[in-house]
């Protein structure tokens, strides 16, 4: 089964920190991508990752930054966390390049920034 | 832009009764249409996709229906478990990229 690990369930920042979220997947997967959750909006996609070294800003990538220096792992980078960073976030990984795979999702993680 | 309307946001069912849950897209040449179901806890999992090339799949208890000419999918669940309580998330392909809708909270009642 393809796993895909988030580094922490609950985090708690302060505004101003730079925050990282690390995202691995086991399964050899080209693609990776960084969601975020949130009541009413559904999933909005921040950046995604087609190769190693290789980011594309998705619909709300601004505030954040990313980094693929290796397959299997894909960070979201939170430079200057701030309360309207509050949210559910989630990494997903799918096998090849494109849109028309199954993307496999991690368990999440709920930010809170005070 | 590209847009994915979802409705209802919340569904109530008794168990045993029959969900429906529609979404309508913007963009016309969308051509993969996936449904992902998220339980509590965890992250969204695909239950059952289609492509543009057909009308109708079903896989058991769910079914999805494509109408390209409306732009719009509709996901079914028949016999309505308690198992099925979860959100479900309706998605169509734009640039290069899913879009998602907003999400429907199914709650199966015993």
């Amino acid at each position: 089964d393809v796993k895909v690990t988030q580094s922490s369930r609950y985090l708690v920042k302060r505004t101003g920190e730079k925050v990282f979220l690390e995202c691995v997947q086991d399964m050899d997967h080209e693609n990776m991508f960084w969601y975020r959750q949130d009541p009413g909006l559904g999933l909005r996609l921040i950046y995604f990752s087609y190769d190693v070294k290789m980011k594309e800003k998705g619909d709300i990538p601004e505030g954040y930054s990313v980094s693929r220096e290796k397959k299997e792992r894909f960070s979201l980078i939170l430079e200057s966390a701030s309360t309207n960073q509050t949210s559910m976030y989630l990494c997903a990984s799918s096998l090849v390049a494109g849109p028309y795979n199954e993307q496999f999702f991690g368990p999440g993680t709920r930010l809170t920034v005070l | 832009g590209e847009n994915v309307e979802q409705h209802p946001s919340t569904l109530s069912v008794q168990e045993g009764d029959s969900a429906v849950i529609k979404c309508t897209y913007s963009d016309s040449a969308s051509n993969y249409f996936p449904w992902y179901k998220q339980e509590l806890g965890k992250g969204p999992q695909l239950i059952i996709d289609i492509r543009s090339n057909v009308g109708e799949k079903k896989d058991q208890r769910i079914a999805v229906t494509l109408n390209k000419t409306a732009k719009h999918f509709s996901l079914h669940i028949t016999e309505t478990q308690p198992e099925d309580s979860a959100v479900y998330f309706c998605a169509a392909t734009g640039t290069d990229k899913l879009i998602f809708g907003t999400g429907t909270r199914l709650q199966v009642f015993p």
